[in-house]
């Protein structure tokens, strides 16, 4: 699977916009850009995913690169039940059965402030 | 709807002991995965259900580690001899199973402490 890097950590303001930036400069044509978050002591939850064209949920936006090396996750408004660890993760497209796991990095752990 | 559920949440052993974890997922998800979460590290997967079959079993870390789909729903992760490496949380989820960009919803986990 090709790497995606995050920073560390980010912090930003209750109310504020946040820009979680992922860059992945060995994606694929046939990889997707897909965005889990795990809140304290949960399980990760789905975000977003999106391949080429910068996408829209009620809970984010996905900005993707035109070159697709990086993508930002966009949380327009953060509130503090924001605060998770954030994971961006590649998934080819092409996958067969069998080969359809999750591969985590360490995503950026993001801090609300209130 | 009820989302995907583990038993125990909480599970302390001692070192050599035999465990069993259990997954429901979602009704209706064909698919099924395990992984394995250490502290500050992102989840680790262990071993991908297709039905009732293996479909991967590649991160299972050694022959202590086996898991099992007997009927397509329910799913018991088994830990012999344990040991203190073993110490993380044990994360079920499941899908539609349709290749692409099958959505995984997880469980909220099962913390096993072997001391």
């Amino acid at each position: 699977d090709a790497k995606t890097t995050q920073p560390n950590s980010m912090e930003s303001n209750e109310e504020e916009p946040v820009h979680l930036p992922c860059n992945h400069s060995t994606i694929s044509g046939t990889d997707y850009i897909h965005w889990y978050r795990q809140l304290p002591s949960q399980g990760p939850e789905y975000v977003i995913h999106g391949l080429t064209s910068n996408v829209n949920n009620r809970m984010a936006s996905l900005a993707i690169a035109e070159d697709r090396k990086s993508s930002t996750l966009i949380l327009h408004r953060a509130t503090l039940r924001d605060a998770a660890v954030y994971y961006c993760i590649l998934r080819d497209v092409k996958t067969n059965f069998g080969n359809e796991k999750l591969t985590f990095g360490t995503g950026t752990r993001l801090t609300i402030i209130p | 709807g009820a989302g995907v559920s583990q038993t125990p949440s909480n599970k302390v052993t001692e070192k050599g002991k035999y465990v069993e974890l259990r997954c429901d997922p979602i009704s209706g998800h064909t698919a099924l995965y395990w992984y394995r979460q250490s502290l500050g590290q992102g989840p680790e997967f262990l071993i991908y259900f297709q039905g009732t079959g293996a479909a991967d079993d590649s991160g299972l870390p050694n022959d202590r580690f086996f898991a099992v789909r007997p009927e397509g729903s329910v799913s018991t992760l088994k830990i012999q001899r344990t040991e203190r490496g073993d110490s993380a949380v044990y994360l079920c989820a499941s899908s539609y199973g349709v290749p692409d960009t099958d959505t995984q919803y997880f469980g909220p986990g099962t913390r096993l402490t072997v001391l």
